[in-house]
């Protein structure tokens, strides 16, 4: 089944304890993308990658690190996290042929007290 | 700033009539857009999209409206069903569907009463 997939898929956890969320997706696809859902602000991008070693900040990327080694994963790092990252992330991925078949994950519901 | 507006929080339509979400845009370089639909609990799944070449794109019972001069582009949903209730986004980009970077509005949400 052709699917991405995050995880954790829950996780609380303090105020400068680094964490990786990680996201995988096994249709090969060369776009890969990670995003944050807030109330009133809607989903925001992170950061994307465009192929294996290739990514670019998106909307707002201050606080994260990704890494983009092998096609199928691209984990989101948060170093350092703070309170104004809780959020629902979601990771995404499309093959660059395809503009609107956009594959996203489950969701990763993170809060940082 | 936020380039890409959802001013509508929330929509609330009779089962059968027609559902009207509306998008508005700041960056005239946004040249496709697209429409989301998420469910709770669940990631987003494409809807319809739409390229700056076009004003007006179809599928099945959802049509996209682009009015380029005013930057403004509008979902139509016809007839609405229960099952379309779920937060609607829309999304624009620079680059055609080449696209890497992906700007989305703040979502309404629809609600259709059966």
């Amino acid at each position: 089944e052709a699917q991405v997939t995050q995880n954790p898929r829950y996780l609380i956890t303090v105020t400068g304890k680094k964490l990786t969320v990680t996201c995988s997706q096994n249709m090969n696809h060369e776009y890969m993308s990670w995003y944050r859902q807030d109330p009133g602000l809607g989903l925001r991008q992170i950061y994307y990658s465009m192929n294996v070693e290739v990514t670019d900040k998106g909307d707002v990327p201050e606080g994260y690190k990704v890494s983009r080694k092998e096609k199928r994963n691209f984990p989101l790092i948060l170093e350092s996290p703070s309170p104004n990252q809780t959020s629902l992330y979601f990771c995404a991925s499309r093959d660059k042929r395809f503009a609107h078949e956009q594959y996203f994950g489950p969701g990763t519901r993170l809060t940082v007290t | 700033d936020q380039q890409v507006k959802q001013n509508s929080p929330s929509l609330s339509v009779q089962e059968g009539r027609i559902s009207i979400l509306n998008c508005d845009y700041t960056n005239s370089m946004f040249d496709y857009f697209l429409w989301y639909k998420k469910y709770p609990a669940e990631g987003p799944t494409f809807l319809i999209s739409i390229s700056s070449i076009k004003d007006k794109n179809e599928d099945g019972r959802f049509t996209v409206f682009l009015n380029k001069s005013a930057k403004h582009l509008s979902l139509h949903i016809v007839p609405s069903q229960p099952g379309d209730s779920a937060v609607y986004f829309c999304a624009a980009s620079v680059g055609g569907t080449s696209y890497g970077k992906l700007t989305f509005g703040q979502g309404t949400i629809l609600t259709v009463h059966p």
